[in-house]
């Protein structure tokens, strides 16, 4: 049971907007804790997409976070089939005093 | 570039103590904070634990009372190790790289499979 909460898939047609939820408590992303996207293609490590509101140099803009109350999302536009992967979402928590996760998202592109 | 690289058994029989290490390829271990994340097969992601630069560690509490994290004594390995091992230990074992407290995981390892049977 993952301290974050994500829906385990969500699907959409090449070009459409999808977004993946992650629903924390207030001692994480309530807490003001940023919330960090990362993907993972099958058989390889996560890699970092977003962290709190910004890019890593060389996503694509189509590549978006953003967080109200208890929860965050990443929102991917202009959906394309080489997006389809795992996505994880990540915060710290005050209780635990460490890292986070959600259980994870899969992607799938129809 | 940074590369990071683990390394160890990749199969471990119960009860006896998982022994893994992680070099860092471009820079010193100890310039940076350092997390042990791991995957069982097929499933999620769960933070083991973390060293800051300044050697400060902090565990998950579910793994507390099993897991250390160390820098070896030429400062050029991180070191994870967790006791006791069963087979819900079986998993994919990362380790990553940020810069401060709060910094997102910007490097990992490729991550290397323990098996616990």
């Amino acid at each position: 049971q993952s301290v974050l909460t994500q829906p385990p898939s969500v699907s959409g047609a090449p070009g459409q907007r999808v977004t993946i939820s992650c629903s924390g408590t207030n001692s994480n992303i309530g807490a003001g804790y940023d919330v960090h996207w990362y993907r993972q293609l099958p058989g390889t490590a996560p890699k970092l997409l977003i962290f709190g509101n910004n890019r890593p140099s060389g996503v694509p803009d189509r590549f978006s976070g953003s967080k109200s109350g208890t929860s965050g999302s990443l929102a991917i536009t202009g959906l394309q089939a080489e997006d389809e992967a795992d996505y994880y979402c990540q915060s710290y928590d005050s209780t635990l005093t460490g890292w986070v996760f959600g259980g994870g998202t899969k992607l799938t592109v129809l | 570039q940074v590369q990071l690289q683990e390394s160890g058994p990749g199969l471990v029989k119960p009860s006896e103590t998982l022994s893994l290490s992680c070099t860092a390829s471009g820079d010193s271990i100890t310039n940076y904070n350092w997390d042990w994340i791991r995957q069982p097969p097929g499933k999620g992601l769960e933070w083991i634990g973390y060293m800051y630069s300044n050697g400060k560690t902090n565990y998950n509490p579910s793994l507390k009372s099993r897991v250390t994290i160390s820098v070896d004594t030429s400062k050029t390995q991180l070191s994870l190790t967790l006791s006791s091992v069963t087979a819900a230990d079986t998993a994919k074992y990362y380790c990553a790289r940020r810069r401060g407290w709060l910094s997102p995981l910007e490097y990992w390892g490729q991550g290397t499979l323990v098996t616990v049977s």
